[in-house]
């Protein structure tokens, strides 16, 4: 599975949009790429995947570059409940395990 | 159940005790993961199950670490003669099927050993 790196930490202001970078430059072409969050003392949630195309539904967006080298996933008006702990993970869609990494440590402030 | 159920929510054992950990997957889901999350660290994979047979143990950290699935369904992990640094938050996870796609993930086993 290709190595994915985020920023350790960001800060977003209530009611903005957060934007979470992830770069994976080692990707193959069909390794899909994950996001999950954990907020505090919980399980991890599923957020969004996609392989090539944008993607949205009801809880973000994933915006993948045309060279699939990184993706950004949107959050459009981020919530304090939104405070969490960002994974970009990425996978090929075989049977096994996620990897997840250190992710992105995200405080959407009042 | 509605989701994915583990037990006991919280256990505190003595340094050379044997534990079990139980997960009970949500029905239908054929796959089923464990992970291990220690204080301020991140997710650790243990070991995944596709029905009851497990093809990915890499995770477990010793041989004092082993998980059985029976039925397809329900899930143990048994860590014999716990150590300290076996303190963590012990996650399980299932998925409808082998391609992992959406994992659903238990609230946890918080484990501390004293």
């Amino acid at each position: 599975d290709a190595k994915t790196t985020q920023p350790p930490s960001m800060d977003c202001a209530e009611g903005r949009a957060a934007n979470l970078p992830c770069n994976h430059s080692t990707i193959s072409g069909n390794e899909y790429v994950y996001w999950y969050r954990q907020i505090h003392s919980q399980g991890p949630q599923y957020i969004i995947h996609g392989l090539k195309n944008n993607e949205t539904n009801e809880m973000a967006s994933l915006i993948i570059t045309e060279d699939r080298k990184s993706s950004t996933l949107i959050l459009p008006h981020a919530t304090l409940r939104d405070t969490a702990v960002y994974y970009c993970i990425g996978h090929y869609n075989q049977g096994g395990k996620l990897i997840f990494g250190q992710g992105t440590e995200l405080s959407v402030k009042p | 159940g509605a989701g994915v159920s583990q037990s006991p929510s919280n256990k505190v054992t003595e340094k050379g005790k044997d534990v079990e950990l139980r997960c009970d997957p949500i029905s239908g889901h054929t796959a089923l993961y464990w992970y291990r999350q220690s204080l301020g660290q991140g997710l650790e994979f243990l070991i995944y199950f596709q029905g009851n047979s497990a093809p990915d143990k890499s995770g477990l950290p010793s041989d004092r670490f082993s998980a059985e699935r029976t039925g397809g369904s329900v899930s143990t992990l048994t860590i014999q003669r716990t150590q300290q640094e076996d303190s963590a938050v012990y996650l399980c996870a299932s998925s409808l099927g082998p391609v992992p796609g959406e994992l659903f993930f238990g609230e946890g086993s918080r484990l501390t050993v004293l």
